[in-house]
């Protein structure tokens, strides 16, 4: 079966902190995606990444940075200096079909609260 | 570019009343998408199409059917609305980029409340 685990249901932290965020998923197949989802208090849900499973690397763009290891099935997210503008429920996600997104399996997502 | 668009925003409905749930891209993407969403429940794919004439169930189908006759619309239609129907739903629509990476684009959201 597949599944994505967010076991931080909520974080709170202060301005200019680096916060993780946890992602744990689990799926026998070998080819598979992973995302990550930022859902603003505004309601919208917004892309942030994509990676699939043969690309391991480490990937960071500005402040954000994602954390694939195969080994132990997680892709954690590090937010750099965290900003109020960062407070939203964010969303990893799972994808096995090896084409378009539309089979996405969600965790329940971390709220974030970054506080000034 | 207007992107995704979902209409109404907010709507409230009676045990058994019927409606239907607009979704509308002019991106051209091929693929799109509902879900719902539900506290502590994360997002759940209702149904899916890949291209225009073609759909398909994803995990929480019943009470709800959807159509593709374009590629630009995709509503989702309740026919007998139920309270646990009462959530925030999601539309969606993908492409890949020149990197063959892909982007998903999520709509506004509807939030629906049935009595």
């Amino acid at each position: 079966a597949q599944k994505v685990t967010q076991a931080q249901t909520e974080i709170s932290v202060v301005e200019k902190e680096d916060v993780t965020l946890d992602c744990v998923y689990e799926t026998r197949d070998t080819t598979y995606y992973l995302f990550w989802y930022k859902q603003p208090p505004s309601g919208e849900l917004v892309f942030l990444i994509r990676r699939n499973s043969f690309d391991e690397q480490n990937e960071i763009s500005g402040r954000y940075s994602w954390n694939f290891q195969k080994s132990t099935s997680s892709f954690n997210f590090t937010i750099t200096a965290s900003q109020v503008v960062d407070s939203a429920v964010y969303f990893c996600a799972l994808d096995l079909t090896q084409g378009g997104s539309e089979k996405l399996v969600f965790g329940k997502g971390t709220k974030l609260t970054v506080n000034p | 570019n207007a992107g995704v668009t979902q209409t109404p925003k907010f709507q409230v409905l009676k045990t058994g009343q019927s409606m239907t749930l607009q979704c509308a891209q002019d991106m051209n993407h091929e693929y799109m998408s509902w879900y719902r969403q539900d506290p502590g429940m994360g997002l759940r794919l209702i149904h899916y199409s890949v291209g225009a004439g073609i759909t398909d169930q994803g995990e929480v189908p019943n009470g709800y059917n959807v159509s593709r006759s374009t590629t630009e619309d995709f509503p989702l239609r309740l026919l007998s609305a139920a309270p646990s129907q009462t959530s925030v739903y999601f539309c969606a629509s993908s492409y890949w980029d020149s990197r063959d990476n892909e982007k998903l684009f999520f709509g506004s959201g509807t939030q629906l409340s049935v009595l």
